[in-house]
């Protein structure tokens, strides 16, 4: 069975300060890595994904298979950015089914 | 991406009673649909998965004759709380997927409060 760890529940930082949010996985195949962020009384959406390896609001992630990690970084935190944020593990192989961390609440101090 | 909603968006209801909540994909053909339990500050717990004209596979704990979910076309699903309890009160999320991704999207829940 697949697990998704964020050791993290909550996570200030400086507005400006640089932002590292912690992603590890267990999984014996080749998942599929997701973060997902919910802003305060909005519904949870899709921040980026790790194949597509693009940069979504200033946030980057790699996949690091050896590491089984797959950490959300930003450079310089914004207000905005406060939210709460959740890694997601697809096993692939045709499935849908997400997998859920329990989430980092990430505060930005002005 | 999809656009989903959810029906009611926050209810509340005696205990004893049966609520129904609606899940609609608006422009997306959702092969497959999930629903989620999220309590207070904590992350989602998976229900229950369900595949358009098929029954739905609950996760182990769900009460499947408690949780009732149909999911009779590719834009709707519905899940049933029925003899709702006070301990059922919580924040029910139904996501959708079926792309060429592994994406889902979410509703934006429903708040149901059992008195």
């Amino acid at each position: 069975a697949q697990r998704v760890t964020q050791p993290e529940k909550l996570l200030s930082v400086f507005k400006g300060a640089p932002v590292e949010l912690k992603c590890n996985y267990s999984y014996s195949g080749s998942p599929e890595l997701f973060w997902y962020v919910q802003y305060s009384r909005q519904r949870l959406q899709l921040l980026l994904r790790h194949i597509s390896r693009e940069s979504i609001k200033g946030f980057t992630a790699d996949l690091n298979k050896g590491e089984t990690s797959f950490h959300l970084k930003k450079p310089f935190a914004q207000e905005e950015d406060s939210a709460m944020y959740y890694c997601a593990l697809n096993p692939g192989a045709g499935s849908y089914q997400l997998t859920f961390g329990k989430g980092t609440k990430l505060s930005v101090i002005p | 991406g999809a656009v989903v909603s959810q029906h009611p968006s926050w209810v509340i209801c005696k205990s004893g009673t049966s609520v129904k909540i609606e899940c609609r994909s608006l422009d997306f053909q959702a092969t497959t649909m999930f629903w989620y339990r999220q309590f207070p500050k904590q992350s989602l717990m998976l229900m229950a998965t369900s595949n358009e004209g098929s029954k739905a596979t609950y996760e182990q704990g769900v009460e499947k004759d408690k949780f009732l979910i149909n999911h009779a076309s590719l834009t709707l699903s519905t899940l049933t709380v029925t003899s709702a309890h006070p301990e059922d009160s919580s924040f029910y999320i139904c996501s959708v997927a079926g792309g060429v991704t592994y994406e889902q999207y979410f509703g934006p829940g429903t708040r149901l409060t059992v008195t």
